[in-house]
Formats: C-alpha cells, structure tokens, sequence
C-alpha cells in the first residue's frame, strides 16, 4: 500500500532562510509526487509534480522539489523563504496500480519569521 | 482559468440532518473525487467517480454517503443523516487523467450541531 510520510508537523525559518520540507513514500514503484499547498481558509493549489523525466522539478513561486528514487523521497525546497509562504504543505503520491486514489501526507505547518 | 467550484462554502446544520455538497468539476474532467479534512488533521479520501459509477471509496464513506452526477456538470455529496464528526471541510477534486494532478475546489465547510 501506498503512503506518504512528512517529517516535521511545523517547520519555522526566517524570512530569507533557505525552506526544506520532507516527504518520504513508500512504494514498490516510484508513483507519481505532488505537492500542494493550503493557505488560511482556502483550498489545495498544487505547487509542483514528478511523473516522469528530469527529477528536479520546479514549482510556482520558487518552489521546487527532487526526486530521489534511492532514498524514496521528494523534498520540497526554496531558497529563500517570503513570508507569503507561511501556509500548509501537503505531499501526495499516486500510482496507477492504486486506482485513481492520491494519498496525502499529514501536512507540514510553515511559520516564516521575519 | 478552469476551476472547481464548490457549494455552499459555509453549511450548518443540525445533526440528523440531510446536507447535500455540490461541485462543478472542470468541464473536460473525467475523474471526480471528495476528500474531506477535519480541522488541523490530513486531507482524507473519501471516493472518486469516473463513467458514471464509485471507482473507489474509503471506509469513512460508509452507507450514509452517496454521489452522484446528476447531470453533465454537477457531482454531489449527499450525508443522509449527519453526525457531530462529519463536521469538516470537504473538497472536490477533478482530474483529466488518471495519471494527473487533481484540481480542487475551495471546499464546502460543514458543520454539524
């Protein structure tokens, strides 16, 4: 079965400061990695995705994450952090054996200190 | 920009209650999804719909839940009889693909007295 792990419940930084958010899977087969984001009192924005190809992808507002196949993880990173960052980050994988479910991660709170 | 709609954005009702949920997902979307978020936990799945009929449904989506696609615009949740936990947010989702991103909806907040 699919699922998705993120490390880190609230991550702060400061303003500036490089973000990195965790999100590990599990999976036999690579599945496909989103990411998503959830500010106040709004819906889900996805902010990147791995299908195939380049493992490095890049996202809206400077958002990108790797893939790294070896260690089963999809990080999500941003140089430097503005403090319009601060919302809810989601990771989601999806895989065709798996029917048209997307499995979220529990989500990960940013805090951006100015 | 296509987008997911959703209504209400706001429902409150009081438990025993019938509440219906209602999405316009994106017009060239086959793929349809609720998921529902409790407040401060995960996105939870509930079921997703393609060719008219469930694909696929979780165990929260027990026998007080149903969809429906009424027409070719609409997709429904329905809660026959709603108790205190079924408060949450839900979302809907559409995709073009089994293989795609999903587009969500703001959500429909419910809250269940």
């Amino acid at each position: 079965a699919q699922s998705v792990t993120q490390l880190g419940s609230h991550v702060s930084v400061s303003e500036g400061a490089l973000v990195l958010l965790r999100c590990n899977y599990s999976s036999s087969v690579p599945p496909y990695l989103f990411w998503y984001v959830q500010y106040p009192n709004q819906g889900l924005q996805l902010l990147l995705k791995y299908t195939t190809g380049a493992t490095l992808v890049k996202g809206i507002n400077g958002f990108e994450a790797e893939f790294k196949k070896s260690e089963t993880s999809f990080h999500l990173t941003k140089p430097s952090a503005h403090m319009s960052d601060a919302a809810e980050y989601f990771c989601a994988v999806r895989h065709w054996n798996t029917g048209n479910q997307f499995y979220f991660g529990t989500g990960t709170s940013l805090t951006v200190i100015p | 920009e296509p987008e997911v709609t959703q209504t209400p954005s706001h429902q409150v009702t009081q438990m025993g209650q019938e509440v219906i949920l209602r999405c316009v997902p994106i017009s060239n979307h086959l793929y349809f999804y609720w998921y529902r978020q409790i407040l401060g936990q995960k996105v939870e799945f509930l079921v997703s719909f393609y060719n008219n009929e469930i694909s696929e449904k979780s165990e929260i989506f027990d026998d007080q839940f149903s969809v429906e696609r009424p027409d070719g615009s609409n997709f429904t949740l329905k809660i026959r009889s709603t108790k205190l936990e079924d408060s949450a947010m839900y979302f809907c989702a559409s995709s073009d693909r089994n293989t795609g991103e999903l587009f969500f909806g703001e959500g429909s907040r419910l809250t269940v007295l």
